[in-house]
């Protein structure tokens, strides 16, 4: 139902954008995404809706945004920075499932 | 300040069985679904199971169905996942998460989680 990619890498300072796929059928689901870093539980970053709109989570910087452009649902961080090395997953859900993406490994050069 | 604090995670033999619970505080618990999301090692988040606001829906993947069962109890602000048969692929951290509303969509909250291994 959805698709990340396996891994991504962006230098220090820099921005990245990861991305998160539905299938056909789900394209125009809602997502969340959440943040894992190493050694903790998950933190929900926020939900994105389908036309792009998003409610971020407490405490989450502004640093986080999202966006949406047909199928695919965007993490954008911004002014990366060492703790945000982590896995990033969105989740999407449908009637009684919730379904999480394989997850895409950040690393900060 | 919503927490959520899981127990319940041990070495066990396969065919074995546990109860884990999560120990919700800092909202009104009966008002929003939950649900409990695993990671196996080297392998992502996978959802396991949720359950309404007032309890009265219950969901699984299918990996568990018939073998998990999840509850809560509303006076003691408390959810359960009570795991017979288990299996060695079974083997996980368990999370617990709150949901975002009372109806079953997506997650807002999670734990810190609780380590399920499963082992002869």
């Amino acid at each position: 139902v959805v698709t990340q990619s396996p891994s991504a890498s962006a230098s220090l300072g820099a921005s990245v954008k990861l991305t998160c796929t539905l299938t056909s059928g789900h394209s125009s689901y809602g997502i969340a995404w959440h943040q894992q870093q190493p050694e903790k539980g998950p933190r929900y970053l926020m939900k994105l809706y389908s036309d792009g709109s998003h409610s971020k989570g407490d405490g989450i910087p502004d640093r986080f945004s999202g966006s949406s452009s047909g199928a695919e649902r965007y993490l954008t961080i911004s002014s990366l920075q060492s703790e945000d090395e982590a896995d990033y997953y969105c989740q999407t859900w449908d009637t009684g499932i919730q379904v999480f993406g394989g997850g895409t490994k950040l690393t900060v050069l | 300040e919503v927490r959520l604090l899981e127990s319940g995670g041990a070495l066990v033999q396969p065919g074995g069985s546990l109860r884990l619970s999560c120990a919700a505080s800092g909202f009104t618990f009966s008002n929003y679904a939950m649900s409990w999301v695993c990671r196996a090692p080297g392998k992502g988040l996978e959802w396991v199971s949720g359950i309404s606001g007032s309890g009265g829906s219950t969901y699984y993947a299918d990996s568990v169905k018939g073998r998990f069962t999840i509850s809560r109890d509303k006076s003691k602000n408390t959810l359960y996942l009570q795991m017979n048969s288990l299996r060695v692929e079974d083997t996980a951290v368990y999370y617990c998460a709150k949901g975002a509303h009372s109806g079953y969509d997506y997650v807002d909250y999670w734990g810190q989680g609780t380590l399920v291994s499963v082992s002869s």
